[in-house]
């Protein structure tokens, strides 16, 4: 148990589907991250939240739109994927200015 | 954009001492981190540097040469439990960025 929790752990979603990662803390941490991870890959840094702040990376599809309501929770709204996206989702969560990322167990996701 | 290279797969045997490489390439670099993930697992933290040096924790040391770009992490006395795949990550000067090479696959045999 790592205090960040994701939910769904698997997920089979149509190309033309609506569906949305979900990721909540229990570390009292005020920065928030979605990682992809593919095989054979670095993992791949998609978004991170820290103070209220959000730092996009700009080769990150718009099909994916990440949800910050506050602090401890963090959402990835995903729409009309493909195939290509399959991978799994991490979530991880750090107090800021420390060099320590804290890993959900991810979201495995599967694009038909 | 960043550059991290780490050679993809490793193996040694129950007992022995193994080190995995990291070289990066980056503009803003913060330190150094590295993480362990068993299959199906997720990343966990091993230890950061941030500055040039030996870090021991353990069985885990992790040393960092920022005028050589590089950095490694030691394993000593290794287990069966140690087989896994470990990540170099570099952290840059924005706190909140950390980007992952691409693992280094550990295989632990008796």
């Amino acid at each position: 148990e790592t205090g960040v929790t994701q939910t769904p752990r698997h997920l089979v979603m149509g190309m033309t589907n609506k569906k949305s990662l979900k990721c909540e803390q229990h570390l009292g941490h005020n920065a928030m991250y979605w990682y992809k991870q593919s095989a054979k890959k670095p993992l791949e840094l998609m978004f991170v939240y820290s103070l209220e702040e959000r730092v996009e990376n700009n080769s990150v599809p718009s099909r994916f739109s990440p949800e910050c309501p506050n602090s401890s929770h963090l959402f990835l709204h995903l729409h009309t994927l493909q195939p290509e996206d399959s991978a799994l989702y991490l979530c991880a969560s750090s107090q800021d200015r420390t060099g320590e990322l804290f890993f959900g167990e991810g979201s495995r996701l599967t694009v038909l | 954009g960043q550059s991290l290279e780490q050679p993809s797969e490793v193996t040694a045997v129950e007992g022995a001492i193994v080190q995995i490489n990291c070289t990066y390439q980056t503009s803003g670099f913060y330190g150094l981190s590295w993480y362990q993930q068993h299959d199906g697992g997720a990343p966990t933290f091993l230890s950061y540097n941030g500055l040039d040096g030996l870090e021991e924790t353990g069985r885990f040391s992790s040393f960092l040469s920022r005028s050589d770009s590089y950095g490694y992490l030691l394993l000593q006395e290794l287990q069966m439990k140690d087989s896994a795949s470990y990540f170099c990550a570099v952290r840059l000067n924005n706190f909140n960025k950390f980007y992952f090479g691409s693992g280094t696959k550990l295989n632990v045999k008796p």
